[in-house]
């Protein structure tokens, strides 16, 4: 089984719907991140949580909100979807060890807002 | 302005042969970086990482290079084989940014057999 998943794995909505992306991780990772992919601009962060009930805004969060409700489990918001949120979006989880943080990725989840 | 860049977005070699993938970045307060490789339809998965107190990693047939007064890194991948056909992206990291991670476009690398 995989230890990221994500729900569901593609999605067609439309413009101005609430929609919301599931990520659940049995890695027993406190630290979970929700990434977009766009052509040419790599992974671009957009929320992150360090542990239950924290919560933290990253480079691109406008439009979206998340909830950390276990640690296992992530969720992200698109309060009223918009045809520029049409995107690849990943969820991972980290591993601290000292000071060096490697992150472990979903499989992704594919959002076409028309 | 993009801090982790890689300015090719597509490579291709002949299977056998060496893949080189640059990264360079601009921020000199990341001090902690990595290489992850990703399959169509698959999230990306951490292949190698470097410290920026080395400036060589090596890990079976990959080995990342650091050159901190160039701010440039690189991953060489010897002898590529067609499994390593994917794109690969640069990432960083520094205290600054509480370790999240900045990563680079991503660069297609297609290994021919």
């Amino acid at each position: 089984d995989a230890d990221v998943t994500q729900t569901p794995r593609n999605r067609i909505t439309k413009t101005g719907k609430r929609i919301m992306l599931e990520c659940s991780q049995t890695k027993g990772h406190d630290r979970m991140y929700w990434y977009r992919q766009d052509p040419g601009l790599g992974l671009r962060l957009i929320y992150y949580s360090f542990d239950v009930k924290d919560i933290n805004k990253g480079e691109i969060s406008d439009g979206y909100s998340v909830s950390r409700q276990a640690q296992a489990k992530f969720s992200l918001s698109l309060e009223s979807a918009i045809p520029n949120q049409t995107a690849l979006y990943f969820c991972a989880t980290s591993d601290l060890k000292g000071l060096q943080e490697t992150q472990y990725f979903g499989p992704g989840t594919r959002l076409l807002v028309l | 302005d993009q801090q982790v860049k890689q300015n090719s977005p597509s490579l291709s070699v002949q299977e056998g042969r060496i893949s080189i993938l640059n990264c360079d970045y601009t921020n000199s307060m990341f001090d902690y970086f990595l290489w992850y490789k990703k399959y169509p339809a698959e999230g990306p998965t951490f292949l190698i990482s470097i410290s920026s107190i080395k400036d060589k990693n090596e890990d079976g047939r990959f080995t990342v290079f650091l050159n901190k007064s160039a701010k440039h890194l690189s991953l060489h991948i010897v002898p590529s084989q067609p499994g390593d056909s994917a794109v690969y992206f640069c990432a960083a990291s520094g205290q600054n940014y509480g370790q999240n991670f900045v990563f680079g476009p991503g660069t297609r690398l297609s290994v021919l057999p």
